[in-house]
C-alpha cells in the first residue's frame, strides 16, 4: 500500500537550516509529485510548493522562494525539503504529501500524507 | 492568488444531524476543488476531489457539490468519528491554496 514516511522532529536555532525527508513506498515514485504543506501551532494548512518525481520540476509559493529548496532522490524514492535562515515563526509541523497529476502534469490533489515533522525554531 | 474562504469557522452539532460547510473562491475555479479532513493530532486526509468525487474508502455520508466560486461539503448524518477540522483546497491556479478550516464538534 502507498506509504509516505517523514523524518523525525527537529529543534533548530534561529538562522539555522533544516532538511526534512519524505520516503515514499508502494507506488512508482516517478509517476507522481510530492508537495510540502506546513501547519503552525493551532493554525491552518499552508502550501509551500511541489516537486515532480518525474523531472524534478519545482514550483514554490512566493513566500518561500529563495529560502526553501525541494529535491528528490529517485533511487531512494525520497523527497527532501530544505529551509534556510529559520525564524521562530517557522515553528510548525511540516507535511509531505503525494501529489496526483493530470495527464498534462498539472497538480490536482494530495492523496497520501506523511505523518508530519515538527520543526521547532527557538534560541 | 486565489483566496479560499470557509464558513463557518466552527460548528457544534448532534450525532445524526446533517452538517453543511461552505467554501467560496475569490474567482471562478470550475470544479478544481478538494476537501480534506484532519482529525486532532493526525495528518489531513483526502475526502472529496474535483468538487464532488468521493475518495476511495470514504464513507458515503460525505458528499461535495458546487462549481465556479461556491462549494459545499455535506455530512448527511454526523458521527462521533467525524470530529475534525475540514479544509477546502483549490488547484485551478498556482499557488495552490487552502481555506481556513471548519472545526466540527459534537454537541
Amino acid at each position: 500500500q502507498v506509504q509516505v514516511v517523514q523524518s523525525g522532529a527537529e529543534v533548530k536555532k534561529p538562522g539555522a537550516s533544516v532538511k526534512v525527508s519524505c520516503k515514499a513506498s508502494g507506488y512508482t515514485f516517478t509517476t507522481y509529485g510530492i508537495s510540502w504543506v506546513r501547519q503552525a501551532p493551532g493554525q491552518g494548512l499552508e502550501w509551500m510548493g511541489w516537486i515532480s518525481g518525474y523531472n524534478d520540476n519545482t514550483n514554490y509559493a512566493q513566500k518561500f522562494q529563495g529560502r526553501v529548496t525541494m529535491t528528490t532522490d529517485t533511487s531512494r524514492s525520497t523527497a527532501y525539503m530544505e529551509m534556510r535562515s529559520l525564524r521562530s515563526d517557522d515553528t510548525a509541523v511540516y507535511y509531505c504529501a503525494r501529489v496526483r497529476l493530470t495527464i498534462y502534469g498539472v497538480v490536482t490533489n494530495f492523496d497520501s500524507w506523511g505523518q508530519g515533522t515538527l520543526v521547532i525554531v527557538s534560541s | 492568488d486565489i483566496q479560499m474562504t470557509q464558513s463557518p469557522s466552527s460548528l457544534s452539532a448532534s450525532v445524526g444531524d446533517r452538517v453543511t460547510i461552505t467554501c467560496q473562491a475569490s474567482q471562478d475555479i470550475s470544479d478544481y476543488l478538494n476537501w480534506y479532513q484532519q482529525k486532532p493530532g493526525q495528518a489531513p486526509k483526502l475526502l472529496i476531489y474535483d468538487a464532488s468525487n468521493l475518495e476511495t474508502g470514504v464513507p458515503s455520508r460525505f458528499s461535495g457539490s458546487g462549481s465556479g466560486t461556491d462549494f459545499t461539503l455535506t455530512i448527511s448524518s454526523l458521527q462521533p468519528e467525524d470530529v475534525a477540522t475540514y479544509y477546502c483546497q483549490q488547484y485551478d491556479n498556482l499557488p495552490l491554496s487552502f481555506g481556513g478550516g471548519t472545526k466540527v464538534e459534537i454537541k
